[in-house]
């Protein structure tokens, strides 16, 4: 089944403990992205990517990093996490070709509570 | 930022009667996306519609463009109670590798 996956799905951290959210995707995608979901901000770009070591800064980027060293996974790292980086956290990625490769896949998300 | 946004923000029907949605963005775009969620769940995209394009359909989806006025709107028919979610739009300013820029999505609640 083509899909997105991440994990984990749930995170109760403290503040300043190093995380990592994993995100894979099945369909050979080259496209990567990652956005946070905050109350009345609506979906927000973290980091994308577009190919393996190719990475770029989206609306959002600091206090994240990234890392995309094979196709198929995409890492959000918080090196240092904050209550204010406490949101709901979804990975997406598409293909670049043929009829679809506007279409973005999504994930299931993952909730994340910065003490 | 050519941020979508979606109006009403929040919109609530009877089953059986149509939604209408509408979305304004601010810079050329190549195409416009309609996204659908599931509350607290992963987006799904419902439907595209190019800058070329004035309308598009699928199933009890109606899409409209109107790139003069820089607006969008989503139509749904005769809505079911299943069709609850918050809805988004999204831009891409070219085709291919470019991120899409998301609105802040218009909540519809249709009750049975």
């Amino acid at each position: 089944e083509a899909q997105v996956t991440q994990n984990p799905r749930y995170l109760i951290t403290v503040t300043g403990k190093k995380l990592t959210v994993t995100c894979s995707q099945n369909m050979n995608h080259e496209y990567m992205s990652w956005y946070r979901q905050d109350p009345g901000l609506g979906l927000r770009q973290i980091y994308y990517s577009m190919n393996v070591e190719v990475t770029d800064k989206g609306d959002v980027p600091e206090g994240y990093k990234v890392s995309r060293k094979e196709k198929r996974n995409f890492p959000l790292i918080l090196e240092s996490p904050s209550p204010n980086q406490t949101s709901l956290y979804f990975c997406a990625s598409k293909t670049t070709g043929g009829d679809f490769q506007e279409t973005q896949y999504f994930g299931p998300g993952t909730r994340l509570l910065v003490l | 930022s050519q941020q979508g946004e979606e109006d009403p923000q929040a919109l609530s029907i009877q089953e059986g009667e149509n939604a209408t949605m509408n979305c304004s963005y601010k810079t050329s775009i190549n195409n416009l996306q309609w996204y659908r969620q599931n509350s607290g769940r992963g987006l799904v995209h419902l439907i595209l519609i190019r800058s070329n394009e004035r309308e598009k359909h699928s199933g009890r989806l109606r899409v409209t463009l109107d790139t003069s006025k820089k607006s969008s709107s989503l139509l749904i028919t005769a809505s079911r109670a299943a069709d609850t979610a918050s809805y988004f739009c999204a831009t891409a300013a070219f085709s291919g590798n470019t991120p899409l820029v998301f609105g802040k999505g218009t909540r519809l609640s249709v009750i049975a």
